[in-house]
């Protein structure tokens, strides 16, 4: 089992606020990581794969980085909203377990108007 | 285009009853997974599949049995359920590396 672990375990957020948190993950093995976002009473969805040193997404407001020599990724969301409002998953895909996923416990990230 | 579909919704059964949670694609893709949600645990795999009557174990597979006869369904039994059996399964499929997730099943074991 590998030790996926995310920081903080929950945020609270003012509207128009920016925002960031972390996915650490071991080094070693690296072939993907992903980030989830799951919205309450619903299925997670897909926001990022990321598989190279350096890689940075962007997704609207929402971005990543990833640092694989490290192993860690940041999640940052720019002027938050309140639809913003959920749990990011981060999840590690390794080359000695190549189609399979462990998940982080996840971000909860609270917005208020 | 339907995607992947769970089927119940919603399920309450006692302790020990045999209970099968189904899961349904309609994309062709290869791998399918079955997980559990667990508060401080985020999602937990249950048992995944690579292909057809391929099939293996996740994290927490104990109490938990599948099968997987045709690429599109990957149904999830429980034998004898228990009460620490009650969570939320989520099924999802994936032809690489992005997983599409099921709707969910509750499942309480009373």
């Amino acid at each position: 089992i590998l030790n996926v672990e995310q920081s903080p375990q929950s945020l609270h957020v003012q509207e128009g606020d920016s925002t960031n948190f972390t996915c650490s993950f071991p080094s070693s093995n690296f072939y993907a990581l992903h980030w989830y976002r799951w919205e309450t009473a619903k299925s997670p969805e897909a926001l990022f794969v990321m598989t190279l040193n350096g890689d940075e997404k962007k997704k609207g407001r929402i971005s990543a980085t990833l640092n694989t020599k490290e192993g860690y990724s940041y999640l940052y969301i720019k002027g938050s909203q309140p639809e913003d409002s959920a749990t990011y998953l981060c999840a590690l895909m390794t080359t000695d377990s190549w189609g399979k996923l462990q998940f982080g416990a996840g971000t909860q990230v609270v917005v208020t108007p | 285009d339907a995607g992947i579909t769970q089927s119940p919704r919603y399920k309450i059964t006692e302790t020990g009853r045999q209970v099968t949670l189904m899961c349904h694609q309609t994309w062709s893709h290869s791998y399918m997974f079955w997980y559990r949600q667990d508060l401080g645990h985020g999602l937990r795999l249950i048992y995944y599949s690579a292909a057809a009557d391929i099939t293996d174990k996740g994290e927490v597979p104990d109490g938990y049995v599948v099968s997987r006869s045709k690429t599109e369904n990957f149904p999830l039994t429980l034998e004898s359920a228990t009460r620490s059996q009650t969570s939320v399964y989520f099924c999802a499929s994936s032809e690489s590396h992005e997983q599409y997730f099921g709707p969910g099943t509750r499942l309480t074991v009373t």
